[in-house]
């Protein structure tokens, strides 16, 4: 069974510009959530995708959107990047919305904003 | 809302001590209750879990038990090696809490370095 896999591993960007973050989850699971990890901080919630909708969302303005494909896999958007966006991005799959169990994590896109 | 507290590292012990890493939370519902730990470079992985009252999560020699009258979830080790050292966080998840969907809230994570 593959584990969950994100790309790109390092990515620098400039204050103003858009990026776009991806991640393949584990085999039958059919939840993604991403996560934002500052440096020396625990994970924050960004948001949840299920069945390609978004069913949840943590305290992170519009400018931070996603895409989930009917093969699971995700997208993370971040437009007009800031500063303090600067941060490991984790995606993590698992395979009930609500019943949680636990979840499989990648190993994270790590990015700067200059 | 929900809440984790974990106590402030980094934890420095010797080969072969005991550990201990307290973490207590705040909830409205009835959370499950984890331990991940995160190698450098890496993702988070899960360690153990607890999903309800005097249960004890265990693996690879850690144990937690899910105490709601002190709201902790302490995670402990008899003897620690050096390749346990990485950063350990507390977590829960409360669906009712979180309006029916899973959100896990995490601690700020404990350093623990162990020396030969």
């Amino acid at each position: 069974e593959t584990g969950v896999t994100q790309s790109p591993t390092h990515l620098i960007k400039t204050r103003g510009q858009q990026v776009t973050l991806r991640c393949s989850s584990q085999s039958g699971h059919n939840t993604v959530s991403w996560y934002q990890q500052a440096l020396g901080q625990g994970p924050q919630f960004i948001f949840q995708y299920y069945r390609e909708e978004e069913n949840g969302r943590g305290n992170f303005p519009p400018r931070f959107s996603g895409l989930q494909f009917p093969n699971y896999s995700s997208e993370l958007n971040v437009n007009a990047l800031e500063l303090d966006d600067s941060a490991l991005y984790l995606c993590a799959s698992s395979l009930d919305s609500i019943a949680y169990s636990g979840y499989t994590f990648g190993s994270g896109t790590r990015l700067t904003v200059v | 809302g929900d809440s984790v507290t974990q106590m402030e590292g980094p934890v420095t012990l010797s080969e072969e001590a005991f550990l201990t890493i307290n973490c207590t939370y705040t909830a409205t519902g009835y959370p499950s209750l984890f331990w991940y730990v995160q190698y450098p470079g890496e993702g988070l992985q899960l360690l153990l879990k607890a999903t309800k009252a005097d249960d004890k999560g265990s693996n690879k020699g850690f144990e937690a038990t899910y105490r709601k009258e002190t709201t902790s979830f302490h995670l402990e080790k008899g003897s620690v090696q050096v390749s346990d050292s990485a950063v350990y966080f507390c977590a829960l998840s409360d669906p009712r809490g979180s309006g029916g969907y899973q959100k896990v809230t995490f601690g700020t994570g404990t350093k623990l370095q162990v020396i030969p």
